[in-house]
């Protein structure tokens, strides 16, 4: 089955650091990803999506500055959180659709606390 | 017009019983209907998903029931399992290919 990779599961960083969490998918090719920012039991909010070869599409009032997206190749995007401060301390997770698929497959999401 | 929004927040059910979680939406650009099962610490994965043109969709013990013209949809758990315990996400991804969360319900199977 289709698999989305994300790395790493946990980051812990200093406040004023940047933090890149990277997602893959493993066994198709995603023109399009997503990325998701979840916090402790709440839903999923929808930060940007991603797109292959060209600049992301950011959801209202989420900073592009603050959360920059790359998406390089067919199976990789990156979401490099910038200088960080604790208030991004949160639960961020990825997703792709793979081709001929009509679902999302999802990251297992990475946990960054800021400190 | 863009929510989607899911009920009751958390659920308790007892080892055999049926867990129901319901949903509601407005959008009628809405095209794929998916539930989602998130457990502590790991990402959502898809559980059952549905289209509009369909009233029922059953997969083992999950089954979806939906009603267009109430522009609601609802996960039926027959026999829940204390595995079953997790949080459920109901969703709905608009012709953009928007994925579209409800705001999840706890559940909680006891043994």
């Amino acid at each position: 089955g289709a698999v989305v990779s994300q790395h790493p599961s946990r980051v812990i960083c200093k406040s004023g650091t940047s933090v890149k969490i990277e997602c893959r998918s493993l066994d198709f090719q995603a023109t399009t990803m997503f990325w998701y920012r979840q916090f402790p039991k709440k839903s999923l909010m929808l930060m940007a999506t991603s797109n292959e070869g060209s600049k992301a599409t950011y959801e209202q009032g989420v900073e592009k500055d603050k959360f920059l997206i790359n998406h390089a190749s067919l199976t990789l995007s990156t979401l490099t959180v910038t200088s960080a401060h604790p208030e991004d301390s949160s639960f961020y997770i990825c997703s792709a659709t793979p081709p001929g698929i009509y679902g999302y497959t999802f990251g297992s999401g990475t946990r960054l606390t800021v400190v | 017009q863009q929510q989607v929004k899911q009920s009751p927040q958390s659920l308790i059910v007892q080892k055999g019983g049926i867990s129901i979680i319901n949903c509601a939406y407005e959008n009628t650009a809405f095209d794929y209907f998916p539930w989602y099962q998130q457990f502590p610490g790991k990402g959502p994965a898809l559980l059952i998903a549905i289209r509009p043109d369909v009233s029922e969709k059953k997969e083992g013990r999950f089954t979806i029931s939906f009603n267009k013209s109430a522009k609601q949809f609802s996960l039926h758990i027959m026999d829940s399992q204390p595995g079953d315990s997790a949080t459920y996400f109901c969703a709905a991804t608009d012709p953009g290919g928007k994925l579209i969360f409800g705001q999840g319900t706890e559940l909680s199977v006891k043994p």
